[in-house]
């Protein structure tokens, strides 16, 4: 278990729709970072928050969007849903306040969008 | 740009034996992290090892270990004395230190240990 906690396990939407997604980072940890892993894209890197800032932002696209709340857990916010946005969403936590630390992953999310 | 390619997309290892997983990667920065993440079918990631590219000095952690080649852009993985546990998908990560904040995958290379 790596501490991260993520919910739901498993969400099912329609395209066009708006979901929501939870991570509650490892205790201490105040670095909070978002990647996606689909067929088509592979593992992309998306956001990264540090104590409640956005502190790097890959390739995250508009229709998403990320916010970290001052008891340090995640949401990220996916709408305006396409098929192609069915994923494994992952989230993972550091103390480091940059990439290059060691992070801990979540179980992921997995959103199947039909 | 930035670019990590996994040249080997499935592999096979005899339990006990030792593999190496290759990566390289294409840059024009001279600071940067690889990392390399461990897949099991559970599907968590884990990381497995990490290289400061300032380091010469190859990383280590317990069986696993790299062999960085800066000049060629090379960061292999060598597991030794396979364990069945360690049947996953392996993914290469670039993350450039510039302030650009690049963080680059490699495709995977699916790796099964044979009993």
């Amino acid at each position: 278990d790596s501490g991260v906690t993520q919910t739901p396990k498993h969400l099912i939407t329609a395209t066009g729709q708006r979901v929501t997604l939870r991570c509650s980072p490892r205790s201490g940890d105040l670095s909070v970072y978002w990647y996606q892993q689909s067929l088509d894209q592979g593992l992309q890197f998306l956001i990264q928050y540090y104590n409640g800032e956005e502190r790097a932002k890959g390739n995250i696209l508009e229709r998403f969007s990320a916010q970290q709340f001052p008891d340090l857990h995640s949401e990220l916010n996916l709408s305006s849903l396409e098929l192609g946005d069915s994923a494994l969403y992952f989230c993972a936590s550091s103390v480091d306040t940059g990439l290059r630390g060691i992070q801990y992953f979540g179980a992921g999310t997995r959103l199947s969008v039909l | 740009a930035q670019t990590v390619t996994q040249s080997q997309p499935e592999m096979s290892v005899q339990e006990a034996e030792t593999v190496t997983l290759s990566c390289t990667y294409d840059t024009s920065e001279s600071n940067y992290y690889l990392f390399w993440y461990k897949q099991p079918p559970s599907r968590q990631m884990i990381l497995v090892i990490r290289q400061e590219a300032y380091k010469q000095q190859n990383a280590t952690e317990n069986r696993f270990s790299v062999n960085f080649q800066k000049a060629a852009k090379s960061f292999s993985l060598k597991i030794s004395d396979s364990q069945l546990g360690d049947t996953a998908m392996y993914f290469c990560a670039f993350i450039s230190t510039s302030g650009t904040y690049k963080y680059i995958f490699g495709t995977g290379t699916r790796l099964k240990v044979l009993a």
